[in-house]
């Protein structure tokens, strides 16, 4: 199994401005993932962070809005740009080698 | 994609009563999780079962990949088993391979 460790745990952040997501994997994983999850909803995939190459995003999701990093087999970052109270959610780094897929405790984001 | 469809999507049990909750799938799978998320947003892992069966305590999980269903099972409920139970498949095919797609979850209150 892998342990991931995800950090901030929760901020509150103002509109306009910009927050940065880490994800650690506690040892080299094949992907890794981001996901949102909105109030009361269940989880959506943003994108697969790519180790060397630009991530790969599902539709209604864009780089200029959540653009994400993986400089290694080990961390990824998220950043949520110019912050909108929709944005206001449950963001979850996830890591898998192709079979089981682990999460971390997710980073409860509040936009005021 | 595929389509994932948890019920009941809400279910109330005294403590000590066993409860069955139920996924559907709508294509073929090479992965199969359920989840339980704690109210502070943290998803745990409970299973990994793209197929046939696995006990884990008071836990079970039974999937049928031939007939598109997966059950899960929790016996003697606990006032701790309280939170949403996700369940999330992945495809063989697809640009993302290996990302999770959930279901809406059964949201579970056991009652002291």
């Amino acid at each position: 199994s892998a342990v991931i460790s995800q950090k901030p745990s929760r901020d509150i952040c103002q509109r306009g401005t910009s927050l940065t997501i880490q994800c650690q994997v506690d040892s080299q994983v094949t992907m890794m993932f981001w996901y949102r999850q909105q109030p009361g909803q269940s989880l959506t995939l943003i994108a697969t962070a790519n180790q060397g190459s630009e991530a790969t995003y599902e539709s209604g999701f864009v780089i200029d809005k959540f653009p994400i990093s993986r400089p290694n087999l080990t961390f990824s970052t998220l950043t949520v740009s110019n912050m909108s109270p929709e944005d206001s959610s449950i963001y979850l780094c996830s890591a898998s080698s192709g079979t089981e897929a682990f999460f971390g405790q997710g980073t409860r984001l509040t936009v005021v | 994609g595929i389509q994932v469809e948890q019920s009941p999507p809400d279910l109330i049990l005294q403590e000590g009563a066993n409860s069955t909750l139920r996924c559907n799938f709508s294509d073929s799978v090479n992965n199969l999780q359920w989840f339980h998320q704690n109210p502070w947003g943290q998803l745990i892992n409970l299973f990994y079962i793209p197929s046939g069966t696995k006990q884990n305590g008071r836990l079970s999980a039974t999937t049928v990949a031939t007939e598109r269903y997966s059950l899960l099972y929790i016996s003697s409920s606990q006032t701790t088993d309280s939170g949403v139970y996700f369940c999330a498949v992945a495809g063989f095919y697809g640009g993302s391979q290996g990302n999770l797609i959930f279901g809406k979850g059964t949201k579970l209150s056991v009652k002291p």
